[in-house]
């Protein structure tokens, strides 16, 4: 059994600027959901896809977009770079919609300069 | 609005003695409760979870206590070793919601 995983693991951006992360859920799991973690912070819940359709969202703008694919892997895409959106981005995927336990990948850290 | 909060942000402990993390929530709404270990460089890994139909749950040297009606859960982890140095995150959710609320952590030291 394959757990989450996630790339890139760092990523430098510069102000103005779009990033895309991706993540791989672990197998037997339909639903995704990202955090965003600012230093010295927990994480922030971004936004949840489950079979293939936002099923929640956390307050982050608009250019805070996702996708889930067929085969349940994610992406985020993060347009216009703020220097605050600078934070280790995590997903985390669970066995269905909604509840349950979210297991985490290793997650990605944006710098935007 | 932080609805989870974990007031230490840091706790150190002698090596075979009790740690005990706390966790206090606002929302009376959550019903299921995460905590998450973090080490540097990973992502959080689950630890044990409660929901609120017990008020304690055990696995091995790890135990979460529940109070719903003072809105508090703590985790006990006897005996401590160094290897369990690390962040601990509290994590929140309802049966009817879609994502945790996390706190912003409690960083522990086991000293050997």
């Amino acid at each position: 059994e394959t757990g989450v995983t996630q790339s890139p693991t760092h990523l430098i951006k510069t102000r103005g600027q779009q990033v895309t992360l991706r993540c791989s859920s672990q197998s037997g799991h339909n639903t995704v959901s990202w955090y965003q973690q600012a230093l010295g912070q927990g994480p922030q819940f971004i936004f949840q896809y489950y079979r293939e359709e936002e099923n929640g969202r956390g307050n982050f703008p608009p250019r805070f977009s996702g996708l889930q694919f067929p085969n349940y892997s994610s992406e985020l895409n993060v347009n216009a770079l703020e220097l605050d959106d600078s934070a280790l981005y995590l997903c985390a995927s669970s066995s269905r919609g909604g509840g349950g336990t979210q297991y985490f990948g290793p997650g990605t850290r944006l710098l935007v300069l | 609005d932080q609805q989870v909060k974990q007031n230490s942000p840091s706790l150190s402990v002698q090596e075979g003695r009790i740690s005990i993390l706390n966790c206090d929530y606002t929302n009376s709404m959550f019903d299921y409760f995460l905590w998450y270990k973090k080490y540097p460089a990973e992502g959080p890994t689950f630890l044990i979870s409660i929901s609120s139909i017990k008020d304690k749950n055990e696995d091995g040297r790890f135990t979460v206590f529940l109070n719903k009606s003072a809105k508090h859960l703590s985790l006990h982890i006897v005996p401590s070793q160094p290897g369990d140095s690390a962040v601990y995150f509290c994590a929140a959710s309802s049966n009817t919601g879609n994502q945790f609320y996390f706190g912003t952590g409690t960083s522990l030291t086991v000293i050997p």
